[in-house]
């Protein structure tokens, strides 16, 4: 069955750390893929998506996501992180046989310390 | 700012109640989905409405009951439900289910089961 894996639940970094975060999805064929983010008591919205193209994504807030196919990875990067990124992250893949469904991982929350 | 409400923002009831949670998107897309969105676990999508008909229904339990009247508002009807159905439920649409289109979320409703 087709997964995404987030692989830290949980990560507190200090302000100006630089930030990592894990997506390894399972499916061999053409993916779509997404980080939503949700700050504290508000919606999922949108960081950034690949479709196609650059494997490098550049996203809202200083964020950037790197496409690996070889290794089935989309991890989200950002340089220098912000007492205002605290926030819980999120991967998902739709690939062609997910038909309407966004596969998601089960998140990284992601906690900033001033 | 988003384009999709929910209310209630929260819900308490007791496993006998019926109750009904409202979606209504302002961003004139054609489909809408509800979502579960339990702690530690992904996101569980739970059906999904193209141009007002049901295009997926994940298997979720006959006590959620669905409706979508027209493309704008989307329900999810509440019957005889568990407790182990407490979660944030979440409404999105997107433009079309079927293409790359982004899905815009809701703030969630946070539902207890007593």
């Amino acid at each position: 069955a087709q997964s995404v894996s987030q692989h830290n639940h949980h990560v507190i970094l200090s302000e100006a750390a630089s930030l990592e975060l894990g997506c390894n999805y399972s499916y061999g064929g053409t993916v779509n893929l997404f980080w939503y983010v949700q700050y504290p008591g508000q919606h999922l919205q949108l960081l950034l998506k690949y479709f196609s193209g650059d494997p490098l994504v550049k996203g809202i807030k200083g964020f950037e996501a790197e496409f690996i196919k070889s290794k089935f990875s989309f991890n989200l990067r950002k340089p220098s992180v912000q007492w205002s990124d605290t926030a819980e992250y999120f991967c998902a893949v739709r690939t062609e046989d997910s038909n309407y469904q966004l596969i998601w991982g089960a998140g990284t929350k992601l906690i900033i310390k001033p | 700012e988003t384009g999709v409400t929910q209310t209630p923002r929260h819900l308490v009831m007791g496993m006998t109640n019926k109750k009904s949670l409202k979606c209504e998107q302002h961003l004139g897309h054609n489909a809408m989905y509800w979502y579960k969105q339990s702690a530690k676990k992904p996101l569980e999508l739970m059906f999904v409405y193209s141009l007002e008909e049901r295009v997926e229904n994940n298997s979720v339990p006959s006590r959620f009951s669905p409706e979508c009247p027209n493309s704008s508002h989307l329900f999810l009807h509440l019957h005889t439900l568990q407790p182990e159905d407490s979660a944030l439920y979440l409404c999105a649409s997107s433009q079309d289910p079927t293409s790359t289109d982004t899905q815009y979320f809701g703030p969630g409703t946070r539902l207890t089961v007593l």
